[in-house]
C-alpha cells in the first residue's frame, strides 16, 4: 500500500517570502500522479498543482512549483511571493491510475498548516 | 456547472440514528469518492465508485453504505450512527480526461452525540 508522509505539521512564513513544504511517499509503482491540495478555512479542497511521474520536468502553476525527485520519492511544494490568502492546510496526495482494484483513489498525507504572516 | 454539490452542510445526529449524505456532480465523471476528515488528519477513503452500478470499499468502510444508480449521484448512508462517525465528509469526482484531478464538494460536518 502507498503511504504519504508530510513531516511538517505547521509552518509559517512572512508575506512576500518563499516557503517550501515537504512530502515523501512510498511506492513500488513507476507510473503514478502526485498532487498538492489546499484547504483554506472554508474547508473547500482546491487543487494547487499536479505532477505525472513519467514527466521529468517539474510542474509549475504561477507562484507554485514542485521539486519532484522520483528516485528519492520526494515531492516538495514551493510557494513564492507568499500571500495572506495562501494561509491554509496543504495536503500532498498520491494516486496510481492504472489497472483495476482499489486504484484511482487518492492517498493523502496528514497535511501541513501554513500560516502567512503580514 | 455547479461541480460537486453535497447536502446537508451540517447535521447533528443522536447515537443510533441513520441518515443519508447526498452527493451530486454535473461533470459526467465516472469516478466518485467519499472521504472523511477527522480533526488534524488527512482524508481517508470510505467508498468509491468507478461507474453507475459499481462500488467498492475504501480504507474505512465500516458503518457506511453506498449506492450508485446514476452517473450523477453517489449517496452515502450511515446506519446506527456512533460518536466515532463524528467527522467532516467530502464527496469528490474525477475523470481520466481531467488528468485525474479530483473535484471536491464543500463537505458535510456531522456530529453524533
Amino acid at each position: 500500500a502507498q503511504t504519504v508522509t508530510q513531516s511538517q505539521p505547521e509552518m509559517s512564513v512572512q508575506e512576500a517570502e518563499t516557503v517550501t513544504l515537504s512530502c515523501t511517499y512510498d511506492t513500488s509503482e513507476s507510473n503514478y500522479y502526485l498532487f498538492w491540495y489546499k484547504q483554506p478555512p472554508s474547508r473547500q479542497m482546491i487543487l494547487v498543482i499536479r505532477q505525472e511521474a513519467y514527466k521529468q520536468q517539474n510542474a509549475t502553476e504561477n507562484r507554485f512549483s514542485v521539486n519532484f525527485q522520483k528516485a528519492a520519492k520526494s515531492f516538495s511544494l514551493k510557494i513564492s511571493d507568499s500571500q495572506l490568502g495562501d494561509t491554509a492546510m496543504y495536503f500532498c496526495a498520491f494516486m496510481k491510475p492504472n489497472s483495476g482494484g482499489s486504484n484511482y483513489k487518492l492517498t493523502f498525507g496528514k497535511g501541513t498548516l501554513l500560516t502567512v504572516n503580514p | 456547472n455547479a461541480g460537486v454539490t453535497q447536502t446537508p452542510k451540517f447535521r447533528i445526529l443522536k447515537i443510533g440514528q441513520s441518515m443519508t449524505l447526498q452527493c451530486t456532480q454535473d461533470m459526467n465523471h465516472n469516478y466518485m469518492y467519499w472521504y472523511r476528515q477527522d480533526p488534524g488528519m488527512g482524508l481517508k477513503l470510505i467508498y468509491y465508485s468507478v461507474g453507475a452500478g459499481i462500488t467498492d470499499k475504501g480504507e474505512v468502510p465500516n458503518g457506511y453504505n453506498v449506492s450508485r444508480s446514476t452517473t450523477e449521484d453517489f449517496p452515502l448512508r450511515l446506519e446506527l450512527a456512533a460518536p466515532s462517525q463524528t467527522s467532516v465528509y467530502f464527496c469528490a469526482s474525477s475523470s481520466p480526461d481531467g488528468g485525474w484531478e479530483q473535484y471536491f464538494g464543500p463537505g458535510t460536518r456531522l456530529t453524533v452525540t
